[in-house]
């Protein structure tokens, strides 16, 4: 029973656009969602979150926008940077749950030059 | 700054042989989870220990699987019998208290090849 889904396998879009990753979720109870980077051979990296009471968080070129009646969120990178060719796993938690991370299965992202 | 460390980095062993992966978290967190990701898939969740509370074991996929964590520092995730859908990278994560965040830090990984 697969909670968080990345239908998108694969992006790729040229550096100076801007990369828009998307995540649809199916338990509405969901506190937390975050956004994880992921190099081959290395952990995933923590990006950024947002509380289930926002709609929108920003840090830098990355924006995590959340649309809770739809149960869908998305990552918006401007502009995209070759380094910002990864593996981007979408996850939510619940504090009642432990904060026990659901992961979506993954975006490949990759920035052309 | 020490971040979550696991080793080995890689295993390759024989479908029925026993293997232990290790994971040192960061120190001073006192939540420490590991999940596993196989191949094209997401991080599916294992194991979750909190300070000295029981373990939440709801992940392991089969009694083969267990972990302990000693000191409540290094966790030690061991596979018995391994079976060759057992190959995958195992990650562990470690995170401050409940209440003190939600961010988990993962290690490198241990990439467990079943032959």
């Amino acid at each position: 029973d697969q909670q968080v889904k990345q239908n998108s396998p694969s992006l790729s879009v040229q550096e100076g656009r801007i990369s828009i990753l998307n995540c649809d979720y199916t338990n509405s109870m969901f506190d937390y969602f975050l956004w994880y980077k992921k190099y081959p051979a290395e952990g995933p990296t923590f990006l950024i979150s947002i509380s289930s009471i926002k709609d929108k968080n920003e840090d830098g070129r990355f924006t995590v926008f959340l649309n809770k009646s739809a149960k869908h969120l998305s990552l918006h990178i401007v502009p995209s940077q070759p380094g910002d060719s990864a593996v981007y796993f979408c996850a939510a938690t619940l504090r009642s749950n432990d904060y026990k991370l659901s992961f979506g299965a993954g975006t490949t992202v990759t920035v052309r030059a | 700054g020490a971040g979550v460390s696991q080793s080995p980095s890689n295993k390759v062993t024989e479908k029925g042989k026993d293997v232990e992966l290790r994971c040192d978290p960061i120190s001073g967190h006192t939540a420490l989870y590991w999940y596993r990701q196989s191949l094209g898939q997401g991080l599916e969740f294992l194991i979750y220990f909190q300070g000295n509370s029981a373990p939440d074991k709801s992940g392991l996929p089969s009694d083969r699987f267990s972990a302990e964590r000693t000191g409540g520092s290094v966790s030690t995730l061991t596979i018995q019998r391994t079976q060759q859908e057992d190959s995958a990278v195992y990650l562990c994560a470690s995170s401050l208290a409940i209440g003190q965040g939600v961010q988990q830090y993962f290690g490198p990984g241990t990439r467990l090849t079943v032959t």
